[in-house]
């Protein structure tokens, strides 16, 4: 079944732990993106990645890292969690190769920062 | 100017209803834009996308696509409590930029 998975679903952490949340695509694409989600807010893009060791910043990078050394795998990471990091976050990927660059999403790692 | 607006809602209409949905964005060079429907809790699911001046039907749903007023909207024609969620208007230019969502309830 083409997916993405992210892991974990649900973490809540103190400020200042590091933690990474996995994100993991079956399909080939070549373009990979996290986004956090915010009541009023819609989804903002925090990175992309085009390919593999092609990353770039979106909208909202302050604080995360990302890093894409294979291509299916794009993990986030937050190295020094603060409490306004606490948000619902996306992975989402597509193929560059077809036009419609529909983005298929992951289930969602819902995060709180205490 | 946010790249991407769409009228705030919530939006309630009844059963059976047309839901009309406007986006506008702020990139004239945008080309391809796309609508992705949330519900509550879960990830965003397109449901439509659109290229080319004009209307583009699908099912129930109708996307509206006007480049000189930078402008893209979505129809939901007879209406129903399944199709209460929240609507994600996206343009893409070299990355995918939302709007904030409009949330659409549909009563019984």
């Amino acid at each position: 079944e083409a997916q993405v998975t992210q892991n974990p679903r649900y973490l809540i952490t103190v400020t200042g732990k590091k933690l990474t949340v996995t994100c993991s695509q079956n399909m080939n694409h070549e373009y990979m993106s996290w986004y956090r989600q915010d009541p009023g807010l819609g989804l903002r893009q925090i990175y992309y990645s085009m390919n593999v060791e092609v990353t770039d910043k979106g909208d909202v990078p302050e604080g995360y890292k990302v890093s894409r050394k294979e291509k299916r795998n794009f993990p986030l990471i937050l190295e020094s969690p603060s409490p306004n990091q606490t948000s619902l976050y996306f992975c989402a990927s597509s193929s560059l190769r077809d036009r419609d660059n529909e983005q298929f999403f992951g289930p969602g790692t819902r995060l709180t920062v205490l | 100017q946010k790249e991407v607006e769409q009228n705030s809602g919530p939006l309630s209409v009844p059963e059976g209803a047309i839901a009309s949905l406007n986006c506008t964005y702020s990139d004239r060079g945008s080309q391809s834009f796309f609508w992705y429907r949330q519900y509550s809790g879960k990830s965003p699911e397109l449901i439509m996308f659109i290229y080319s001046n004009g209307d583009k039907e699908d099912g129930r749903f109708t996307a509206q696509l006007n480049k000189a007023s930078q402008y893209v909207s979505l129809l939901i024609r007879d209406s129903q409590p399944s199709d209460s969620a929240t609507y994600l208007c996206a343009v893409n230019d070299y990355k995918l930029s939302f709007g904030a969502g409009t949330t659409v309830t549909v009563r019984a």
